[in-house]
């Protein structure tokens, strides 16, 4: 089956502490996204990736950090510089250009 | 980017057709139309996307008049299954490195 896949589904953290999410697709696609939603509110664009060893910062990019380092791959990290990073992250990925985005089940982080 | 105004909730019962219109006045030339669908605690899951007139597909039609300033999204006899939050987007994805603006989104509850 081709798809995203997100790890863990749930993450809980203390506060100051970096944490790494997880984002692998077969779906052989160029583009991958990460966005952030909070409750009741829509998407929010965190960093996005057209081509592998280059991505570029989204609307709401400090206190995070990515790397993609093979095409696959597009890991997430939550730096302690975040102040608010309890919230629910989903990554997704695209042909280069196309209007169909596909997202992964998503990993809710909850950070004490 | 061009921004969107849709109903923050719409009540239907099942069986129903349900219209969800999107306000899109600032619309550009390249920007294409597009709606993702998103069940709680899931990644949105892309719906349909056109440019203009009508478009249609399994699961929804999509109207657009010759200004394109206005999308409406038609889901024809809905069941319980179509409650979900859907979001309009619009865009030039091709030239704007893939970025997806979602807005709130319209939260659409079928009742039996």
């Amino acid at each position: 089956d081709g798809g995203i896949t997100q790890s863990p589904k749930y993450l809980f953290r203390k506060e100051g502490q970096n944490v790494t999410l997880s984002c692998e697709q077969n779906l052989n696609h160029d583009a991958m996204y990460w966005y952030r939603q909070d409750p009741g509110q829509g998407l929010r664009l965190i960093y996005y990736s057209q081509i592998v060893n280059d991505f570029q910062k989204g609307d709401i990019a400090e206190g995070y950090s990515v790397s993609r380092e093979k095409k696959e791959s597009f890991p997430l990290t939550v730096t302690s510089a975040q102040k608010n990073p309890t919230a629910f992250y989903l990554c997704a990925s695209s042909r280069q250009g196309a209007y169909e985005q596909y997202f992964g089940p998503g990993t809710r982080l909850t950070v004490t | 980017l061009a921004k969107t105004t849709q109903p923050i909730s719409m009540d239907s019962y099942e069986g129903q057709e349900v219209n969800i219109t999107c306000s899109h006045n600032n619309i550009a030339t390249n920007d294409y139309i597009t709606w993702y669908q998103q069940f709680p605690s899931q990644g949105p899951r892309f719906i349909i996307q056109g440019y203009k007139t009508k478009v249609t597909n399994e699961v929804a039609s999509l109207f657009i008049p010759a200004d394109r300033k206005s999308s409406t999204l038609s889901l024809p006899r809905v069941s319980l299954s179509d409650t979900a939050v859907y979001y309009c987007l619009v865009g030039d994805l091709y030239n704007q490195g893939g970025k997806l603006i979602f807005g709130q989104g319209t939260e659409l509850s079928v009742k039996p």
